[in-house]
Protein backbone atom coordinates (compact mmCIF):
# COMPACT_ATOMS: atom_id res chain seq x y z
CA UNK A 1 0.00 0.00 0.00
CA UNK A 2 1.50 3.91 -0.73
CA UNK A 3 1.67 6.39 1.92
CA UNK A 4 1.99 10.01 1.36
CA UNK A 5 2.96 11.93 4.60
CA UNK A 6 2.89 15.53 4.72
CA UNK A 7 4.71 16.94 7.79
CA UNK A 8 3.79 20.53 8.15
CA UNK A 9 0.34 20.37 9.54
CA UNK A 10 0.83 24.77 9.12
CA UNK A 11 2.55 27.20 7.83
CA UNK A 12 2.42 31.17 7.21
CA UNK A 13 4.25 33.23 4.95
CA UNK A 14 3.66 37.06 3.78
CA UNK A 15 2.29 37.83 0.67
CA UNK A 16 4.94 38.02 -1.60
CA UNK A 17 7.09 35.68 -0.35
CA UNK A 18 8.39 32.00 -1.59
CA UNK A 19 6.87 28.82 0.21
CA UNK A 20 8.09 25.73 -0.12
CA UNK A 21 5.42 22.50 1.02
CA UNK A 22 7.26 19.08 1.74
CA UNK A 23 5.34 16.01 0.74
CA UNK A 24 7.02 12.06 1.00
CA UNK A 25 6.00 9.22 0.00
CA UNK A 26 6.21 5.26 0.27
CA UNK A 27 5.93 2.98 -2.73
CA UNK A 28 7.08 0.32 -4.34
CA UNK A 29 5.77 0.99 -7.31
CA UNK A 30 8.41 2.35 -10.22
CA UNK A 31 5.38 4.52 -12.74
CA UNK A 32 3.13 6.28 -10.64
CA UNK A 33 1.78 9.78 -10.76
CA UNK A 34 1.95 12.42 -8.24
CA UNK A 35 -0.46 15.78 -7.90
CA UNK A 36 -0.76 18.58 -5.53
CA UNK A 37 -3.88 19.85 -5.39
CA UNK A 38 -5.53 23.49 -3.53
CA UNK A 39 -8.87 23.06 -1.23
CA UNK A 40 -9.69 27.04 -0.47
CA UNK A 41 -11.97 27.33 2.88
CA UNK A 42 -15.45 25.84 2.11
CA UNK A 43 -14.57 25.48 -1.67
CA UNK A 44 -13.72 22.52 -4.31
CA UNK A 45 -10.34 20.62 -4.27
CA UNK A 46 -9.17 21.91 -7.68
CA UNK A 47 -5.51 20.55 -9.24
CA UNK A 48 -2.85 22.42 -8.81
CA UNK A 49 0.23 20.54 -11.17
CA UNK A 50 0.74 17.16 -11.53
CA UNK A 51 4.39 15.01 -12.18
CA UNK A 52 4.69 12.13 -14.17
CA UNK A 53 7.29 9.77 -11.87
CA UNK A 54 9.18 8.63 -15.45
CA UNK A 55 9.49 12.13 -16.12
CA UNK A 56 12.97 13.90 -14.81
CA UNK A 57 12.15 17.55 -15.42
CA UNK A 58 10.23 19.12 -12.50
CA UNK A 59 6.97 20.25 -13.42
CA UNK A 60 5.89 24.06 -13.40
CA UNK A 61 2.40 25.51 -13.62
CA UNK A 62 3.11 29.83 -13.83
CA UNK A 63 4.15 30.45 -9.85
CA UNK A 64 3.67 27.04 -9.15
CA UNK A 65 6.93 24.66 -8.92
CA UNK A 66 7.63 20.98 -7.96
CA UNK A 67 10.76 19.56 -6.61
CA UNK A 68 10.31 15.84 -7.29
CA UNK A 69 13.39 13.71 -5.98
CA UNK A 70 12.53 9.74 -7.58
CA UNK A 71 15.74 8.16 -5.15
CA UNK A 72 14.36 10.03 -2.18
CA UNK A 73 10.79 9.78 -2.93
CA UNK A 74 10.31 13.71 -2.15
CA UNK A 75 7.63 15.49 -4.27
CA UNK A 76 7.96 19.50 -2.81
CA UNK A 77 5.56 21.91 -3.70
CA UNK A 78 7.40 25.76 -4.43
CA UNK A 79 5.14 28.58 -4.65
CA UNK A 80 6.67 31.89 -5.91
CA UNK A 81 5.09 35.32 -5.03
CA UNK A 82 2.58 33.81 -2.94
CA UNK A 83 -0.66 36.05 -2.91
CA UNK A 84 -3.56 36.14 -0.39
CA UNK A 85 -5.79 33.62 -3.00
CA UNK A 86 -3.17 31.03 -2.60
CA UNK A 87 -4.14 30.40 1.52
CA UNK A 88 -6.26 27.15 1.14
CA UNK A 89 -5.48 23.29 2.48
CA UNK A 90 -2.81 21.68 0.44
CA UNK A 91 -3.09 17.86 -0.36
CA UNK A 92 -0.36 16.15 -2.15
CA UNK A 93 -1.69 12.55 -3.73
CA UNK A 94 -0.21 9.68 -5.17
CA UNK A 95 -1.67 7.27 -7.92
CA UNK A 96 0.19 4.31 -9.37
CA UNK A 97 0.68 4.10 -12.93
CA UNK A 98 -0.76 0.98 -12.93
CA UNK A 99 -4.39 -0.64 -13.07
CA UNK A 100 -4.92 2.47 -14.86
CA UNK A 101 -5.38 4.77 -11.69
CA UNK A 102 -8.41 2.14 -10.50
CA UNK A 103 -6.72 2.22 -6.72
CA UNK A 104 -7.24 5.88 -6.89
CA UNK A 105 -5.45 8.99 -5.24
CA UNK A 106 -4.12 8.46 -2.49
CA UNK A 107 -3.82 12.02 -0.31
CA UNK A 108 -1.22 12.64 2.69
CA UNK A 109 -3.31 14.45 5.76
CA UNK A 110 -2.68 18.01 3.93
CA UNK A 111 -1.06 21.44 4.89
CA UNK A 112 -3.21 24.79 5.93
CA UNK A 113 -0.81 27.12 4.09
CA UNK A 114 -1.85 30.96 4.99
CA UNK A 115 -0.87 34.49 3.30
CA UNK A 116 -0.83 37.18 5.51
CA UNK A 117 -1.29 40.68 3.63
CA UNK B 1 -20.42 22.18 -18.42
CA UNK B 2 -20.21 23.31 -14.97
CA UNK B 3 -18.29 21.00 -13.76
CA UNK B 4 -18.91 17.92 -11.06
CA UNK B 5 -22.03 18.79 -9.01
CA UNK B 6 -22.99 17.72 -5.18
CA UNK B 7 -26.26 17.47 -3.87
CA UNK B 8 -27.41 18.16 -1.30
CA UNK B 9 -24.41 20.45 0.12
CA UNK B 10 -25.15 19.72 4.05
CA UNK B 11 -27.19 17.22 5.39
CA UNK B 12 -28.50 17.10 9.23
CA UNK B 13 -29.11 13.49 10.09
CA UNK B 14 -30.26 12.07 13.18
CA UNK B 15 -28.68 8.58 14.26
CA UNK B 16 -29.97 5.45 12.81
CA UNK B 17 -31.80 7.34 9.71
CA UNK B 18 -30.60 6.29 6.10
CA UNK B 19 -29.15 9.00 3.89
CA UNK B 20 -28.31 9.18 0.45
CA UNK B 21 -26.12 11.53 -1.64
CA UNK B 22 -26.29 12.31 -5.55
CA UNK B 23 -23.11 13.41 -7.54
CA UNK B 24 -23.46 14.47 -11.24
CA UNK B 25 -19.88 14.43 -12.99
CA UNK B 26 -19.00 15.89 -15.83
CA UNK B 27 -20.72 14.71 -18.40
CA UNK B 28 -18.07 13.24 -21.07
CA UNK B 29 -16.00 11.78 -17.86
CA UNK B 30 -16.53 7.69 -18.08
CA UNK B 31 -15.16 7.66 -14.35
CA UNK B 32 -16.86 8.41 -11.02
CA UNK B 33 -15.48 8.24 -7.77
CA UNK B 34 -16.69 8.72 -4.07
CA UNK B 35 -14.16 9.81 -1.10
CA UNK B 36 -14.52 11.25 2.53
CA UNK B 37 -12.77 13.21 4.31
CA UNK B 38 -12.60 13.83 7.80
CA UNK B 39 -11.42 16.78 9.62
CA UNK B 40 -7.81 17.51 9.91
CA UNK B 41 -7.18 14.29 7.21
CA UNK B 42 -6.92 14.30 3.44
CA UNK B 43 -9.76 12.50 0.97
CA UNK B 44 -9.57 8.88 2.08
CA UNK B 45 -10.74 6.70 -1.21
CA UNK B 46 -14.07 4.56 -1.03
CA UNK B 47 -15.04 3.42 -4.24
CA UNK B 48 -14.90 4.25 -7.95
CA UNK B 49 -17.20 3.46 -10.87
CA UNK B 50 -16.35 2.94 -15.10
CA UNK B 51 -19.44 4.30 -16.53
CA UNK B 52 -21.93 1.63 -14.65
CA UNK B 53 -19.78 -0.96 -13.37
CA UNK B 54 -18.73 -0.49 -9.72
CA UNK B 55 -15.15 -1.44 -10.08
CA UNK B 56 -13.69 -1.37 -6.98
CA UNK B 57 -15.87 -1.51 -3.73
CA UNK B 58 -13.67 -3.00 -1.27
CA UNK B 59 -12.81 0.35 0.28
CA UNK B 60 -16.47 0.98 1.12
CA UNK B 61 -16.81 1.52 5.22
CA UNK B 62 -18.82 -0.94 5.95
CA UNK B 63 -21.89 -2.85 4.56
CA UNK B 64 -23.84 0.03 5.37
CA UNK B 65 -22.38 2.16 2.83
CA UNK B 66 -23.63 1.72 -0.56
CA UNK B 67 -23.17 3.07 -3.94
CA UNK B 68 -24.70 3.01 -7.69
CA UNK B 69 -24.74 4.75 -10.73
CA UNK B 70 -27.47 3.09 -12.91
CA UNK B 71 -27.05 4.46 -16.29
CA UNK B 72 -23.58 5.53 -16.04
CA UNK B 73 -24.21 9.32 -15.69
CA UNK B 74 -25.27 10.47 -12.17
CA UNK B 75 -24.04 8.49 -8.88
CA UNK B 76 -25.61 8.10 -5.38
CA UNK B 77 -23.99 7.03 -2.39
CA UNK B 78 -26.07 6.01 0.99
CA UNK B 79 -25.03 5.62 4.30
CA UNK B 80 -28.05 3.20 6.10
CA UNK B 81 -28.27 2.94 10.23
CA UNK B 82 -26.08 6.35 10.56
CA UNK B 83 -23.55 6.91 13.25
CA UNK B 84 -21.87 10.04 14.68
CA UNK B 85 -18.62 8.32 13.17
CA UNK B 86 -19.87 9.32 9.83
CA UNK B 87 -20.02 12.47 10.40
CA UNK B 88 -17.79 13.85 7.34
CA UNK B 89 -17.17 15.73 4.26
CA UNK B 90 -18.21 13.37 1.43
CA UNK B 91 -16.80 14.49 -2.02
CA UNK B 92 -17.19 12.79 -5.54
CA UNK B 93 -14.59 13.29 -8.30
CA UNK B 94 -15.08 12.39 -11.82
CA UNK B 95 -12.23 11.78 -14.93
CA UNK B 96 -11.67 10.08 -18.27
CA UNK B 97 -10.40 6.67 -18.00
CA UNK B 98 -7.73 7.41 -20.55
CA UNK B 99 -6.78 10.46 -19.00
CA UNK B 100 -6.36 9.72 -15.41
CA UNK B 101 -2.93 10.75 -15.14
CA UNK B 102 -4.47 14.54 -15.31
CA UNK B 103 -6.10 14.36 -12.08
CA UNK B 104 -9.59 14.05 -11.07
CA UNK B 105 -12.24 17.23 -11.01
CA UNK B 106 -13.65 17.10 -7.75
CA UNK B 107 -17.68 18.52 -6.53
CA UNK B 108 -17.53 20.37 -3.54
CA UNK B 109 -18.62 18.07 -1.38
CA UNK B 110 -22.07 16.86 0.77
CA UNK B 111 -20.98 17.73 4.37
CA UNK B 112 -22.95 15.14 6.56
CA UNK B 113 -23.42 15.89 10.28
CA UNK B 114 -25.03 12.88 12.29
CA UNK B 115 -26.87 13.89 15.73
Amino acid sequence: AQTVTQSQPEMSVQEAETVTLSCTYDTSENNYYLFWYKQPPSRQMILVIRQEAYKQQNATENRFSVNFQKAAKSFSLKISDSQLGDTAMYFCAFMMYSGGGADGLTFGKGTHLIIQP
Amino acid sequence: DTGVSQNPRHKITKRGQNVTFRCDPISEHNRLYWYRQTLGQGPEFLTYFQNEAQLEKSRLLSDRFSAERPKGSFSTLEIQRTEQGDSAMYLCASSLRDRVMDGYTFGSGTRLTVV
